[in-house]
C-alpha cells in the first residue's frame, strides 16, 4: 500500500526558478495538506484542502500556490523561489476533517540557492 | 506562550529504561490530542491518540491532564529502536487549529 507519495524527494533551485512539488494518495481520503518543517519549528500549514475542489491557506502561504487535481492529488508550486522555502516539505492527507490524524508522505527536501 | 511546548532533549537513556516525555498546550479548548514519531530524515508517524481517561499501547502510555493542560508519554522497557523524535500533537478546532510540537529528541543507548 503505497499510502501517501511525493515527488521529487530532493530539488536544488536557484533563487527566481519555479517548480512545483506532486502528490499522491491512495487511501481514498477526502482531505489533503502541504506543511513545512524547518529547525526549531514544529511543522506548519502552508495550504489545505478540505475535499476535492476547495484550497484554503494555512498559516504560511506566502510564496506559494496549490491545485487539488482531483480527489488522489495535491500539487504544490513555487512559483519565484526565495532562501526561505529551504526546507523539508511533507503532503499529508486524512479521512475526513483535520482533527490531528495525519498520514504523511515521506518528503522533499528543497534548497533554494 | 507558544500553543504547544516540548523539552527538545536529548533524552539518553540505557535499553530497559523508563523514560516519560510532557507536551504543555495553551489553549483550554483544545479538543484531540495525538503522539507522533519522526525517525532522522523520515516523516511523522502517528504512534498514539491520547484519551481523556489515558491509553496504552504495548509499552506505551498516553495521558492527558486537562487541569495543567499538558499531555504525556510514557515509554517502559526502552528499546534501541525507540531512538527518534516524538511530537505532540493538539487539535483546537478546524483545520487551521492543529498544532505541532517542535519534538522531543529520545536516544536510547546499548
Amino acid at each position: 500500500n503505497a499510502g501517501v507519495t511525493q515527488t521529487p524527494k530532493f530539488q536544488v533551485l536557484k533563487t527566481g526558478q519555479s517548480m512545483t512539488l506532486q502528490c499522491a494518495q491512495d487511501m481514498n481520503h477526502n482531505s489533503m495538506y502541504w506543511y513545512r518543517q524547518d529547525p526549531g519549528m514544529g511543522l506548519r500549514l502552508i495550504y489545505y484542502s478540505a475535499s476535492e475542489g476547495t484550497t484554503d491557506k494555512g498559516e504560511v502561504p506566502n510564496g506559494y500556490n496549490v491545485s487539488r487535481l482531483n480527489k488522489r492529488e495535491f500539487s504544490l508550486r513555487l512559483e519565484s523561489a526565495a532562501p526561505s522555502q529551504t526546507s523539508v516539505y511533507f503532503c499529508a492527507s486524512s479521512v475526513g476533517r483535520n482533527t490531528g490524524e495525519l498520514f504523511f508522505g515521506e518528503g522533499s527536501r528543497l534548497t533554494v540557492l | 506562550r507558544k500553543e504547544v511546548e516540548q523539552d527538545p532533549g536529548p533524552f539518553n537513556v540505557p535499553e530497559g529504561a523508563t523514560v516519560a516525555f510532557n507536551c504543555t498546550y495553551s489553549n483550554s479548548a483544545s479538543q484531540s490530542f495525538f503522539w507522533y514519531r519522526q525517525d532522522c530524515r523520515k516523516e511523522p508517524k502517528l504512534l498514539m491518540s491520547v484519551y481523556s481517561s489515558g491509553n496504552e499501547d504495548g509499552r506505551f502510555t498516553a495521558q492527558l491532564n486537562r487541569a495543567s493542560q499538558y499531555i504525556s508519554l510514557l515509554i517502559r522497557d526502552s528499546k534501541l529502536s525507540d531512538s527518534a523524535t516524538y511530537l505532540c500533537v493538539v487539535n483546537s478546532g478546524g483545520y487551521q487549529k492543529v498544532t505541532f510540537g517542535t519534538g522531543t529528541k529520545l536516544q536510547v543507548i546499548p
